[in-house]
């Protein structure tokens, strides 16, 4: 398999629980990004990670939140005490990153859609 | 201000016809812009990038980038009923503080009618 493999692709949970995601990059791609979309809105950028450091993180992430990618490979993204306000697609992305001052984008998995109850 | 914004959609235009799509940017340390096809339930695909000022053309599809005007757009000719989606306009400031992390807009809802 050569693309992002994310999983599970679709999850219901009560409000108050905690989910965990998986994404597993391009192998050969050092960086990971996660990103959540809503209905009628382009992907928001969550944070992100150049092989196993996490170099970024939005202010707009609470502390709810928390990502990981031990040894570089795959990542988790876990939410704790998920609220209503959570629900939405949780695209997990890889690149090569920028290679002589040019950006070569992102190749986007197929997302997690948590739906919170 | 936006970081990134759209036109407001939805585009509607008939098959056959040229779909014109646009976004500005606020960075002008932003040096990699990106249009991503987006299909409803789907994630974004990547279909053109585009560096440098002027036309960069790929099949149907044709980016353009004015870096003074911080303008980038998109035109699809002979659109065809596939093509209806949601397009969605990326920018990188690849060298910055956020080296490599792509700012999206809201995106643009194109249909193409028979």
């Amino acid at each position: 398999d050569t693309g992002v493999s994310q999983n599970p692709r679709h999850k219901i949970t009560k409000r108050g629980q905690n989910v965990t995601f998986r994404c597993d990059p391009i192998s050969e791609h050092n960086r990971l990004y996660w990103y959540r979309q809503t209905l009628g809105q382009g992907p928001e950028f969550l944070t992100y990670f150049q092989n196993e450091a996490q170099l970024e993180k939005s202010r707009l992430l609470s502390d709810r939140f928390s990502a990981e990618r031990p040894k570089g490979s795959f990542s988790t993204l876990e939410i704790q005490r998920t609220e209503q306000g959570d629900s939405a697609m949780y695209l997990c992305a890889s690149s090569l990153g920028v290679l002589r001052g040019k950006d070569y984008g992102y190749t986007f998995g197929s997302g997690t859609r948590l739906t919170v109850v | 201000q936006k970081e990134v914004e759209q036109n407001s959609g939805p585009l509607s235009v008939p098959e056959g016809a040229i779909a014109s799509l646009n976004c500005t940017y606020s960075d002008r340390g932003s040096q990699s812009f990106f249009w991503y096809r987006q299909y409803s339930g789907k994630s974004p695909e990547l279909i053109m990038f585009i560096y440098s000022n002027g036309d960069k053309e790929d099949g149907r599809f044709t980016a353009q980038l004015n870096k003074a005007s911080q303008y980038v757009s998109l035109l699809i000719r002979d659109s065809q009923p596939s093509d209806s989606a949601t397009y969605l306009c990326a920018v990188s400031n690849a060298g910055g503080t956020s080296y490599g992390k792509l700012t999206f807009g809201q995106g643009t809802i194109l249909t193409v009618h028979p």
